[in-house]
């Protein structure tokens, strides 16, 4: 088993739509929890981080964490063009940060 | 400005040729690691290192290696290269282990022949 599941993609979503992306993780030890965003040829960029169960808003991102069940998700609201990009998840344990393979998003104009 | 500096960005080479992929940031980081990126793989760490003089392998180590003699640099170092070693690499630092998130290089696109 996989250490970080993500749905598969690719996800396409209309201008304006939400896009809900999920992961599942098989460490119940890990802490932390992160959303990156990665451009082609770019560096992954972190966008979210959340450490505790609920929700958690930062402007048109809301990431959600359930620890209980090992889920963590990111939903983008009114999703823009430049929203089009891979989206990675993470979760740390003490000495490493453990990726999904990720998630490709296009918002189509 | 707050960056990790890769370097090379782009490197073709032959296999067996020694080389070394250069990675130093400026936030006075404790934890930096390296990562290669290959395509339906995702990120798999190579090694990371949590100080000074202290580095430990991560998930895929076989034929790289890494020191850490500044807290700034830490050097991903291939001494035989293989083309199986073709691959997107890059380089992240971490105020400490754990809980943090990383702050990414540019990336080295390896190519080896």
């Amino acid at each position: 088993q996989k250490e970080v599941e993500q749905n598969s993609g690719p996800l396409s979503v209309p201008e304006g739509a939400i896009a809900s992306l999920n992961c599942t993780y098989s460490d119940r030890v890990s802490q932390s929890f992160f959303w990156y965003r990665q451009y082609s040829g770019k560096s992954p960029e972190l966008i979210m981080s959340i450490y505790s169960n609920g929700d958690k808003e930062d402007g048109r991102f809301t990431a959600q964490l359930n620890k209980a069940s090992q889920y963590v998700s990111l939903l983008i609201r009114d999703s823009q063009p430049s929203d089009s990009a891979t989206y990675l998840c993470a979760f740390s344990n003490d000495y490493k940060l453990s990726f999904g393979a990720g998630t490709t998003v296009t918002v189509r104009a | 400005e707050a960056q990790v500096t890769q370097n090379p960005r782009y490197l073709i080479t032959v296999t067996g040729k020694k080389l070394t992929v250069t990675c130093s940031q400026n936030m006075n980081h404790e934890y930096m690691s390296w990562y290669r990126q290959d395509p339906g793989l995702g990120l798999r760490q190579i090694y990371y290192s949590m100080n000074v003089e202290v580095t430990d392998k991560g998930d895929v180590p076989e034929g790289y290696k890494v020191s850490r003699k500044e807290k700034r640099n830490f050097p991903l170092i291939l001494e035989s290269p293989s083309p199986n070693q073709t691959s997107l690499y890059f380089c992240a630092s971490s105020p400490r282990q754990g809980g943090y998130g990383y702050t990414f290089g540019s990336g080295t696109r390896l190519t080896v022949v």
